[in-house]
């Protein structure tokens, strides 16, 4: 089944204490995202990839990093978690970067920074 | 930024009634998507419809796009209670490098069976 996966779903981390989100796609998708929900804000980009190797800053990329070693996945790396990165993640990933034929999302990270 | 500004913030309907939701966006885009996203849940692409098209359907679903207005509408009909759920616009920017997708703040539809 073509899907993105992230992992994990739910997570639970104190302040400043690294962590890393895992999200893989099996659908040779050049273009792969970072997405962060929160209400009010609604989705913003955190991070993109248009290839391996090739990443770039989104909308809110302060305090995240982002790799692109293998096209198959782009783990979102948070190296000093703190509570105002609590929120909801979404990885996204496309064919193309013009996304012609629409995006695929995983089904979520939730995390809780304490 | 938030782009696509969609209207109504929420919606309840009868089960079998239509439920149309709107979205405006600012500036040029190269197409336009809706998704939709169960509680919680990931997103899932409905339906894409490119600045030169005008209309598009997919099932129960008929999208129109007015670039002249900067305007959208997502037209479900025959609602179920399964199409409970938030409803999202995503543009693409006309002139964006990056790939981007925009957001609308989204509209909640609740259908009551």
């Amino acid at each position: 089944e073509a899907q993105v996966t992230q992992n994990p779903r739910y997570l639970i981390t104190v302040t400043g204490k690294k962590l890393t989100v895992t999200c893989s796609q099996n659908m040779n998708h050049e273009y792969m995202s970072w997405y962060r929900q929160d209400p009010g804000l609604g989705l913003r980009q955190i991070y993109y990839s248009m290839n391996v190797e090739v990443t770039d800053k989104g909308d809110v990329p302060e305090g995240y990093k982002v790799s692109r070693k293998e096209k198959r996945n782009f783990p979102l790396i948070l190296e000093s978690p703190s509570p105002n990165q609590t929120s909801l993640y979404f990885c996204a990933s496309s064919l193309s970067k013009t996304g012609a034929n629409g995006y695929t999302f995983g089904s979520g990270t939730r995390l809780t920074v304490v | 930024s938030q782009q696509g500004e969609e209207d109504p913030q929420a919606l309840s309907i009868q089960e079998g009634e239509n439920a149309t939701m709107n979205c405006s966006y600012k500036t040029s885009i190269n197409n336009l998507q809706w998704y939709r996203q169960n509680s919680g849940r990931g997103l899932v692409h409905l339906i894409l419809i490119r600045s030169n098209e005008r209309e598009k359907h997919s099932g129960r679903l008929r999208v129109t796009l007015d670039t002249s207005k900067k305007s959208s509408s997502l037209l479900i009909t025959a609602s179920r209670a399964a199409d409970t759920a938030s409803y999202f616009c995503a543009t693409r920017g006309g002139s964006s490098n990056t790939g981007k997708l925009i957001f609308g703040q989204g509209t909640t539809l609740q259908v009551k069976p």
